[in-house]
């Protein structure tokens, strides 16, 4: 079945240093999403990937989608103590959708910024 | 949560006991998910329905029931509860392509389930 791996599973940074966390797919995706859970609260949709070497930016997050869609990564420029929380990716399967609906979490990145 | 309500937020069941968590979304969408989250393992789905009527397995569906008969609710029942189903349980709804961002997910608030 589709397997999705997230690197790294823990992070601590210094406030206003970067971070990134990466997302990769045993299969070919079409398309990726991500979350950010804070801690005791539930995952907060981010983003949705769709275009193979797709490229998106939400303020200080950007968002990439690789060539061949099986892999996808989350960059933080200069994080900040409202960063800290567990980042998901979520790859969805090709021919998923109606009643085959394939949708796969990585098992996060919790990101932890000392201030 | 982008009206995804769920019931209760806490609960402490024992084993062979039965219980419903409740689900209910009032946006007229029709994909509904249950996952449950486990430390170190991320979420896994339960199971999953695209319109009321039809459900589907998902990753981990052994010991958990559920039913769809109309579009707003998504009822997960446990028959039989087992120390190993002690987990945070959300619920999800697929909201379809909205502008840039994509077709967007909202989740519950979870419900914090034990069983002893």
């Amino acid at each position: 079945g589709q397997q999705v791996m997230q690197i790294p599973q823990y992070q601590h940074v210094q406030e206003g240093e970067d971070f990134t966390t990466y997302c990769n797919s045993s299969t070919t995706l079409s398309n990726i999403q991500w979350y950010k859970q804070r801690p005791g609260g539930h995952p907060v949709f981010l983003i949705q990937l769709v275009k193979s070497g797709e490229v998106k930016k939400q303020k200080r997050l950007t968002f990439q989608f690789g060539e061949a869609k099986k892999n996808s990564s989350l960059h933080i420029t200069a994080t900040q103590t409202t960063d800290v929380g567990t980042y998901f990716c979520a790859g969805e399967g090709e021919n998923s959708g109606g009643s085959n609906y394939k949708l796969t979490f990585g098992k996060g990145t919790l990101l932890t910024v000392n201030p | 949560n982008a009206g995804v309500t769920q019931t209760p937020k806490f609960h402490i069941l024992k084993t062979g006991q039965s219980m419903t968590l409740q689900c209910a979304q009032d946006m007229n969408h029709g994909y509904l998910s249950w996952y449950r989250q486990d430390p170190g393992m991320g979420l896994r789905r339960i199971h999953y329905s695209v319109a009321a009527g039809i459900t589907d397995k998902g990753e981990v569906p052994d010991g958990y029931n559920v039913s769809r008969s109309n579009t707003e609710d998504f009822p997960l029942r446990l028959e039989s509860a087992a120390p190993s189903q002690t987990s945070v349980y959300f619920c999800a709804m697929k909201r379809l392509a909205q502008a840039l961002k994509g077709d967007e997910q909202f989740f519950g608030p979870g419900t914090r389930l034990t069983v002893l």
